[in-house]
């Protein structure tokens, strides 16, 4: 079940704050964010698993509600180098069954 | 440590063909997953592997399948290519692909089927 990124864009002026949001019908293990730069390969930015562990880059802040099965990525201060495309992966099974399923996508835009 | 590396970058086949993309993982990752990107759905799961088995499977037709060797490098091989098979190919390799392992993600094979 893929899961819903909300909005699907935003556009922002630089030093404006944003809020990408994730959802899923399912019950989940854990929720993985990466950021995509046109051209590029994904890159990794934050791990969200069940029970509130986190790992990630100390820039990035994101937010994990298992009782609603919901992941909000809040970036501050945005810069321009934030421009991209952010997916969450979400993923139900935990330990070996290791399957992320990924969101359509939100594209950001950052302007001077 | 060098990152990823998928090989070829661009490949342009017709319909019916067959072709093999292939992924050198990270040193030391033992789990490789595949992904189909179009602008239409995005990343799509196609399977991920572990120690040369097979561990989990996305909902693809069995025109896609892959492998793996014993250093983990992996292939993935299309046949009957239709046309809808053009997309940007990712692999991505974890350390033991478990839910608090990060993917580093490779630069992707762009395939064109005519």
């Amino acid at each position: 079940q893929q899961p819903v990124q909300s909005p699907q864009a935003v556009i922002l002026r630089e030093g404006e704050d944003a809020v990408i949001n994730c959802s899923s019908s399912k019950a989940l293990y854990s929720v993985h964010w990466y950021r995509q730069k046109h051209g590029e390969a994904p890159v990794f930015l934050m791990i969200l698993l069940k029970g509130g562990e986190q790992k990630g880059h100390d820039k990035i802040s994101a937010s994990f509600n298992e009782k609603k099965q919901q992941s909000s990525l809040y970036l501050t201060a945005s810069q321009l180098s934030y421009s991209g495309t952010y997916f969450c992966g979400t993923e139900m099974g935990g330990g070996s069954n290791y399957k992320l399923t990924f969101g359509k996508g939100t594209l950001l835009t950052v302007n001077p | 440590k060098a990152g990823v590396t998928q090989t070829p970058r661009y490949l342009i086949k017709t319909r019916g063909q067959q072709v093999t993309l292939s992924c050198s993982p990270i040193s030391g990752h033992r789990s490789v997953s595949w992904y189909q990107q179009t602008p239409g759905q995005g990343l799509q799961f196609l399977f991920e592997y572990f120690s040369e088995t097979q561990r989990n499977k996305g909902n693809f037709p069995g025109r896609f399948s892959g492998r793996q060797f014993s250093n983990s490098r992996s292939e993935m091989n299309v046949s009957t290519l239709e046309l809808g098979d053009s997309a940007l190919y990712l692999c991505a390799s974890s350390l033991v692909g478990e839910a608090h392992n990060e993917q580093f993600f490779g630069p992707g094979t762009r395939l064109t089927v005519l």
